[in-house]
């Protein structure tokens, strides 16, 4: 079946610093590939989307590619703040297999220091 | 503004009672969903529906009931058979079939039973 890989956490990054979560994925068909995030206490937010293979989804300086070819969906931001700390969450829907159903990762926790 | 809502954001129960968890949406969204989240652990299905009266099983139905009613609301009862009932909820609403496939969360509420 479907499953969503995340690099373990929890990660911890000084504010400023180059950020990567990585995230690989299994799929029978075409899934469409997201990443939320959920702050302490909250719901989870949609982040950024990418629907089909080479899209590069994008908000709030958060980037992700869809690599169809490494089956990966990594997350990056050019220069993490505090307010970013936060839990990280990849995912993917794949019609064929499940329907609207969404499959997510385990989650990485990300904390910013000043 | 249009949302997804749940209430209570804590809830207290005593071992052997059951308990509803409110959750409605006014985004005219056809699908809704329910997941439990566990500390430190991604999110586990409940019971999803994808139209009004009807609804599926998740992943981890066992010791939970729904009901679909009406396209704005989607309760979770949590019941006396639920071993483990601690946890914090989420509840979730899509387009539905044939649209975009990401999921819009609700604040959660977090159970406590004792």
């Amino acid at each position: 079946g479907d499953s969503v890989t995340q690099m373990e956490g929890p990660v911890t990054l000084s504010e400023e610093a180059f950020l990567t979560i990585n995230c690989t994925y299994t799929a029978t068909g075409y899934p469409s590939l997201f990443w939320y995030v959920q702050y302490p206490g909250e719901g989870l937010q949609l982040l950024l989307k990418a629907t089909k293979a080479d899209d590069k989804g994008s908000n709030k300086g958060f980037e992700a590619t869809y690599r169809k070819e490494t089956t990966s969906f990594h997350l990056e931001k050019g220069s993490v703040q505090v307010s970013d700390s936060a839990v990280y969450f990849c995912a993917l829907s794949d019609l064929r297999t499940s329907g609207s159903r969404l499959t997510f990762g385990e989650g990485t926790q990300l904390t910013v220091n000043p | 503004d249009g949302g997804i809502t749940q209430s209570p954001k804590y809830l207290f129960r005593k071992e052997g009672q059951n308990v509803t968890l409110s959750c409605e949406q006014n985004l005219n969204h056809d699908a809704m969903y329910w997941y439990r989240q566990d500390p430190g652990q991604g999110l586990r299905l409940i019971y999803y529906s994808q139209i009004v009266n009807d609804f599926q099983k998740g992943d981890i139905a066992e010791g939970y009931s729904v009901s679909r009613e009406k396209k704005e609301s989607f309760p979770l009862t949590v019941t006396s058979a639920q071993k483990n009932p601690t946890a914090f909820y989420l509840c979730a609403s899509s387009i539905g079939p044939g649209g975009p496939r990401e999921q819009y969360f609700g604040p959660g509420t977090r159970l406590t039973v004792t």
